[in-house]
């Protein structure tokens, strides 16, 4: 199993629904992020959580929200989306203190 | 405002090849440099450098940083089928608010593509 799992791996939906990505770590990291991919540009953090009463924007976080349920689990969520959140996301892990990120495999969402 | 540029953006090579990949930064509070090889799932960590001339190196991989010129560059000798990917390089920069988080700033990668 992997060590960071994210689902859905692959999602459609339309503009204005609602959306939730989960990710789940067996790790025992403290922390979290929520990261997406766009081609062409670099990851771009979304939120991030040091531990379970703890939650950050990161530099885009509009029209995203984020719960972290337990240290395992953080899910994020677009409460209406829209074209221009298609995207590819990554949910990563850390250890406090360290730099070095665990993805998971990532979930590719396409807003029609 | 900071950023990491990574070149080239793509790159075609036969097996056997030598590639090197680059990565330049204009960062505040440097930490650390990152490298990340993404293939059709999770990207997985490749080197931290954090001293400028000392190499990393992992098998046919390696990997320096200069600090004074600002850029990191990835080698990859003898170039295999299985080294197509799109390689990530991250700059971690310390931040003076919100307790720990020191900031990575992405580059956009560049991606290989090994041909037999």
């Amino acid at each position: 199993d992997a060590d960071v799992t994210q689902t859905p791996r692959n999602r459609i939906t339309k503009t204005g629904k609602r959306i939730m990505l989960e990710c789940s770590q067996t790790k025992g990291h403290d922390r979290m992020y929520w990261y997406r991919q766009d081609p062409g540009l670099g990851l771009r953090l979304i939120y991030y959580s040091f531990d379970v009463k703890d939650i950050n924007k990161g530099e885009i976080s509009d029209g995203y929200s984020v719960s972290r349920q337990a240290q395992a689990k953080f899910s994020l969520s677009l409460e209406s989306a829209i074209p221009n959140q298609t995207a590819l996301y990554f949910c990563a892990t850390a250890v406090s203190g360290a730099n070095v990120l665990t993805f998971g495999a990532g979930s590719r969402l396409t807003v029609l | 405002e900071d950023k990491v540029v990574q070149s080239p953006l793509s790159l075609v090579v036969h097996e056997g090849d030598t590639v090197t990949l680059n990565c330049s930064y204009e960062v505040t509070n440097f930490r650390s440099l990152l490298w990340y090889k993404q293939e059709k799932k999770a990207p997985t960590f490749l080197f931290m450098l954090t001293s400028s001339g000392i190499e990393k190196k992992s098998g046919r991989l390696s990997s320096i940083l200069d600090k004074k010129e600002l850029f990191s560059i990835l080698n990859i000798t003898a170039t295999q089928t299985g080294d197509s990917a799109i390689y990530l390089c991250a700059v971690e920069a310390s931040m003076v608010l919100s307790g720990g988080y020191n900031k990575l700033i992405f580059g956009a990668g560049t991606r290989l593509a090994v041909h037999p």
